[in-house]
């Protein structure tokens, strides 16, 4: 079975800094990899995805993700952070076909805090 | 273009009722996802469809718990009993299980409190 580790529970950073979330995966095949981003009374909003090709994929919002099959990893950055990135961050993995037709096993998340 | 519509955004009622949330798929999809999210144990999987056919209901907690899709563009989630412990978001997602690397979308939850 399916696992995501995302070992920062709540992550404090700068107006204007660089940011960094980290993902670990655990999955015996190729991982379809998703990020998603959670507003407070909001449902999620994919942030970008991954299923094969380049391992550094281009987002929404100015995000990026590089996959790591050395490192089972799949982590986040931005290198400028806005005020209104404030919200709680999910990574997940997929199988089957993508996401499309499978289930998500999704990690615990990560409370993204923007200070002036 | 219509997300996918979750209704109702909120429901409390109290401990014993039955508890109906619905859903309507993005048209054209023909993938439909449940899932709960809690504090203690985060965003879990209970059903997935696909073509209106349960795939896979392991993650449905108990007997209590069922759901039903009737058609391509609607899908009910039905607690009965239902007990302080269900209180959580139920969120409904679809995705187009015929084109590969398509993602799921979500809608924006039912925010579920059982006194």
């Amino acid at each position: 079975a399916q696992s995501v580790t995302q070992p920062d529970i709540h992550i404090t950073v700068s107006e204007g800094a660089s940011l960094e979330l980290r993902c670990n995966y655990s999955y015996g095949a190729t991982p379809y990899l998703f990020w998603y981003v959670q507003s407070p009374g909001q449902g999620l909003q994919l942030l970008l995805k991954y299923f094969s090709g380049d391992t550094l994929v281009q987002g929404i919002k100015g995000f990026e993700a590089e996959f790591k099959r050395s490192q089972s990893s799949f982590n986040l950055r931005k290198p400028s952070v806005h005020w209104s990135d404030a919200a709680e961050y999910f990574c997940a993995v997929g199988a089957g076909s993508g996401g499309g037709a499978d289930g998500l096993t999704f990690g615990k998340g990560t409370h993204l805090i923007i200070q002036p | 273009d219509a997300g996918v519509i979750q209704s109702p955004r909120h429901e409390v009622t109290e401990m014993g009722q039955e508890v109906t949330l619905r859903c309507k798929p993005i048209s054209g999809h023909n993938s439909l996802f449940w899932y709960r999210q809690t504090m203690m144990r985060g965003l879990e999987l209970l059903i997935y469809f696909n073509n209106n056919v349960p795939i896979d209901d392991s993650g449905m907690p108990e007997d209590r718990f069922s759901a039903k899709m009737p058609n391509a563009s609607f899908s009910t989630l039905k607690i009965q009993p239902s007990e302080p412990r269900d209180s959580a978001v139920y969120f409904c997602a679809s995705s187009s299980a015929d084109r590969v690397h398509q993602p799921q979308h979500f809608g924006d939850g039912t925010r579920l409190s059982i006194l």
